[in-house]
């Protein structure tokens, strides 16, 4: 398909770690990304990856991609209250004008103490 | 990381009128992208718009509902022309970072047509 696909909600307990699963679908993808919305506010970078790594690392947050399966998924360890949000996942697809960034609908996380 | 104001924040507007959008950033920039989330969604990319050149805009958007302008390297307008209900939406607008790619997002501009 044309779309950027990801699991609408995960419910986690406080403390547990929270995967976010995406599957995107532009190979060309030359980087990949991770948006935090909190309620009410705007569009937040989480992280990137470059799309000739496999995995990336930033304090809490990692990145694993999987280019063969165009499979990207965020971990957040440790997971607090505090990342309730709706988490979307983003692919950059180029066409005549530029290159934008093509988003999925977003995954609701629910982090209950 | 680049800066980016819209105004108005939000509006509510009446069926059948228009509402000009105005997006300003604090550097130069070659391309902005105009986005719409609709309540409840994700982004959508209305259109693209390179400084000097006509908008492109992406599959379901046309240059007679939602004209842009781009009169310069650090602004830019999006009009909603016509607005019915479905119209209802926060419009962004977004500018990429060099290299990377990613987007810095203006706050966004939340419209309710009634």
């Amino acid at each position: 398909g044309e779309d950027v696909e990801q699991s609408l909600f995960l419910s986690v307990r406080e403390g547990d770690s929270s995967v976010i699963n995406c599957t995107y679908t532009d190979s060309s993808s030359t980087y990949l990304y991770w948006y935090k919305q909190e309620p009410g506010a705007g569009l937040q970078l989480l992280t990137y990856i470059f799309s000739n790594m496999d995995m990336k690392q930033d304090q809490r947050l990692t990145v694993l991609l999987n280019k063969k399966d165009k499979h990207l998924s965020l971990r957040i360890a440790d997971t607090q209250t505090g990342d309730s949000a709706i988490y979307f996942c983003a692919e950059s697809r180029s066409n005549q004008a530029g290159t934008a960034l093509i988003f999925g609908k977003g995954t609701t996380l629910s982090v209950s103490s | 990381s680049a800066v980016i104001s819209q105004k108005p924040s939000r509006d509510i507007c009446q069926r059948g009128t228009s509402l000009t959008i105005q997006c300003q950033v604090d550097s130069q920039v070659t391309m902005m992208f105009w986005y719409r989330q609709q309540p409840g969604q994700s982004l959508t990319l209305i259109a693209t718009a390179n400084q000097g050149s006509e908008a492109t805009y992406e599959s379901g958007f046309v240059i007679d509902k939602f004209p842009i302008s781009r009169p310069n390297l650090t602004f830019s307008t999006l009009t909603v022309s016509n607005m019915s209900p479905e119209d209802s939406s926060i419009y962004l607008c977004s500018v990429p970072r060099a290299g990377t790619g990613e987007l810095f997002f203006g706050e966004g501009s939340r419209l309710t047509v009634l």
